[in-house]
């Protein structure tokens, strides 16, 4: 089956600095993939998500990258806030709607 | 429109006990899946269904059935509750499967003792 590894586990950033999130997938039958936003005590949250035959996509202060032949796909979030600090869950879904989520990066923006 | 509403939200068992965690959702999707979240790691998909009538197993499906008699309804049902199934359960839902993203439910947080 599809295994993702997210990294890093944890990330701190200044208020105002970039952050990036990467993850691999293991099958190149999965085309979709989306990241989701969980704040403590919450559900996840799309934030952003990609389909296999675009490379990038951008949303404000959010985007996503993805390198099909390598196997990989990243969030960056510029001028950080405060309120983006939250857990973040990158997945790779196939066509059944089957996600296999990352263990997610816990992100902490310092004022 | 609700989306997804799951019941109950918290939940205390003892060891062997059986329970029927509920979700429903108000927007015709045609595909339901239940998730686990443990502590610190990700999600970890249960069991999934694409329609009435038809369920099949995702990751972690042992200690787990589930029914979909109707396109609103996926309860998951835990028939004798063992401490490793402490966790919080999400039921998601999506209108074709495929590329799309995921409504969730706001979780079942259940603890086992």
């Amino acid at each position: 089956g599809e295994n993702v590894e997210q990294h890093p586990s944890t990330l701190s950033v200044q208020e105002g600095d970039s952050a990036v999130i990467k993850c691999t997938y293991s099958d190149s039958a999965s085309n979709y993939f989306p990241w989701y936003k969980q704040e403590l005590g919450k559900r996840p949250q799309l934030i952003i998500d990609i389909r296999s035959n675009v490379g990038e996509k951008k949303d404000q202060r959010i985007a996503v990258t993805l390198n099909k032949t390598a196997k990989h796909f990243s969030l960056h979030i510029t001028e950080t806030q405060p309120e983006d600090s939250a857990v973040y869950f990158c997945a790779a879904s196939d066509n059944a709607g089957k996600s296999t989520f990352g263990d997610g990066t816990t992100l902490t923006v310092k004022p | 429109n609700a989306g997804v509403t799951q019941t109950p939200k918290f939940r205390i068992l003892k060891i062997g006990q059986s329970m029927t965690l509920q979700c429903t959702q108000d927007m015709n999707h045609n595909y339901m899946y239940w998730y686990r979240q443990d502590p610190g790691m990700g999600l970890k998909l249960i069991y999934y269904s694409v329609g009435a009538g038809i369920t099949d197993k995702g990751e972690v499906p042992n200690g787990y059935n589930v029914s979909r008699s109707t396109t609103e309804d996926f309860p998951l049902r835990l028939e004798l509750a063992a401490p490793s199934q402490t966790s919080v359960y999400f039921c998601a839902s999506s209108l074709t499967g495929g590329a799309e993203k995921l409504f969730f439910g706001s979780g079942t947080q259940l603890s086992v003792l």
